[in-house]
């Protein structure tokens, strides 16, 4: 059966510090991904998806980015977090031809 | 522009009631329907999904799709204090693409 993991699962960072969050999915090869993040009382906001290794579609310009070095890894970064950022972040992976997408257990980041 | 909506809520239903949990869209083209459940502080977990018109059965859980007046419905029978969370209704998009809604506060008074 498939997993997704995220880490670190929470994160306090300074406004202006670097971001990196990572996704990593198990048991299914070249997934969809999807970054969302979810601000308080808000609903999923989608980042970024990505078909597969490399190829990244952004969906709101903002400070993030996110990269796919591997088929099964999905990160999200930032050079410089801004108090907005702060959220919950989700990673998500769908198959191929499918529409149904199954999350992971989510990054709570605070930004100070 | 797709668009999904939903009452923000929160509804809120005694035990053992059925909770009625309903969500619109705007193409007429979509095909499929995806409800999930969020528990507070926890991510959505994909419960139930529907492709035809009709009714969907799966336990406690009725996904009711009318294409017709474009809207899709969840049902939950026999209401539990544990399914006190918020569900979302999703439709896919172009590109493996989800839109969701912005998502029913439901609470289960015992």
């Amino acid at each position: 059966s498939q997993t997704i993991h995220q880490w670190p699962a929470t994160l306090v960072q300074p406004v202006g510090s670097p971001l990196s969050l990572e996704c990593t999915v198990e048991g299914t090869s070249n997934p969809n991904l999807y970054w969302y993040r979810q601000a308080a009382g808000r609903g999923l906001q989608l980042l970024f998806y990505s078909v597969g290794i490399g190829q990244i579609s952004s969906e709101v310009p903002q400070n993030l980015s996110a990269s796919r070095p591997q088929d099964r890894q999905f990160i999200l970064s930032s050079k410089k977090l801004l108090l907005s950022d702060s959220g919950f972040y989700l990673c998500a992976w769908s198959l191929w031809g499918q529409d149904e997408q199954y999350f992971g257990p989510g990054t709570r980041l605070t930004v100070t | 522009q797709k668009e999904v909506e939903q009452n923000s809520g929160p509804l809120s239903v005694p035990e053992g009631a059925i909770a009625s949990l309903n969500c619109t869209y705007s193409d007429r083209g979509s095909q499929s329907f995806f409800w999930y459940r969020q528990y507070s502080g926890k991510s959505p977990e994909l419960i139930m999904f529907i492709y035809s018109n009709g009714d969907k059965e799966d336990g406690r859980f009725t996904a009711q799709l009318n294409k017709a007046s474009q809207y899709v419905s969840l049902l939950i029978r026999d209401s539990q204090p544990s399914d006190s969370a918020t569900y979302l209704c999703a439709v896919p998009n172009q590109g493996g693409k989800l839109i969701f809604g912005q998502g029913t506060e439901l609470s289960v008074k015992p």
